[in-house]
């Protein structure tokens, strides 16, 4: 199975920073990575799909990058509705999906 | 509007069963794979099972392969997944998610609120 990595696992940053969060797959995954947000209570909400296709209605601070095995998602200024859990996962495997561990973004 | 609601959750003793819903609205259920995905208290996202538009094709993550079983009933716009041999491990709210892509670039699109299974004795 693939196996998803994100670093770090958490981070706290002030109102206004850029924030980058890495997702590493254990083997190529071409550009078959999405992200997600999550805030506590909430389900998962779609970012970013194909490696770096905004999602409609997402705001354009958000941005991916990557393709085959390392993969970024930045937000380049960091809003106080942006507190939330993200989370990358594979596509790529027509069997298994899987999910990174989750990157916790906190206030400063 | 999309529209995702789980059901079916409760608390049940480990080795017990448990048949959880998804009703499905505001799209064409029988267009889209379907999938759900679990979250451990406290834990990150799970995916569990998926499953082909009309049901010919199924898959599962290893730890629940042999127990889960994923269905749909295209007629009635729901997604099933029954629970069986259920473990402490198993608990966990359980989501629907709406798949789009059609086995290019698929991505969970829509979620349902989940619903909550625990396993205790």
């Amino acid at each position: 199975d693939i196996q998803m990595t994100q670093s770090p696992s958490s981070l706290s940053a002030s109102i206004g920073d850029r924030v980058t969060i890495t997702c590493r797959a254990s083997q190529s995954v071409s550009r078959f990575l999405n992200w997600y947000q999550q805030k506590p209570g909430k389900p998962p909400k779609l970012l970013i799909y194909d490696a770096s296709t905004l999602q409609n209605g997402v705001p354009s601070r958000f941005s991916g990058s990557g393709s085959g095995t390392d993969f970024t998602l930045t937000i380049s200024s960091l809003q106080p509705e942006d507190l939330a859990t993200y989370y990358c996962q594979q596509s790529y495997s027509s069997l298994t999906w899987t999910f990174g561990q989750g990157t916790r973004v906190e206030a400063k | 509007e999309v529209q995702l609601v789980e059901s079916g959750g409760g608390l049940v003793q480990p080795g017990g069963s448990l048949r959880l819903s998804c009703a499905a609205s505001g799209f064409i259920f029988r267009s889209y794979w379907m999938s759900w995905v679990r979250q451990a208290p406290g834990k990150g996202l799970e995916w569990v099972a998926k499953i082909k538009q009309d049901g010919s094709e199924r898959s599962y993550v290893d730890s629940v392969r042999g127990r889960f079983t994923i269905s749909r009933d295209n007629p009635k716009n729901s997604l099933y997944l029954q629970l069986n041999s259920l473990t402490a491990e198993d608990t966990a709210v359980y989501y629907c998610a709406r798949v789009m892509g059609s086995g290019w670039y698929d991505h969970f699109d829509s979620w349902g609120q989940g619903t909550l299974v625990s396993v205790s004795s």
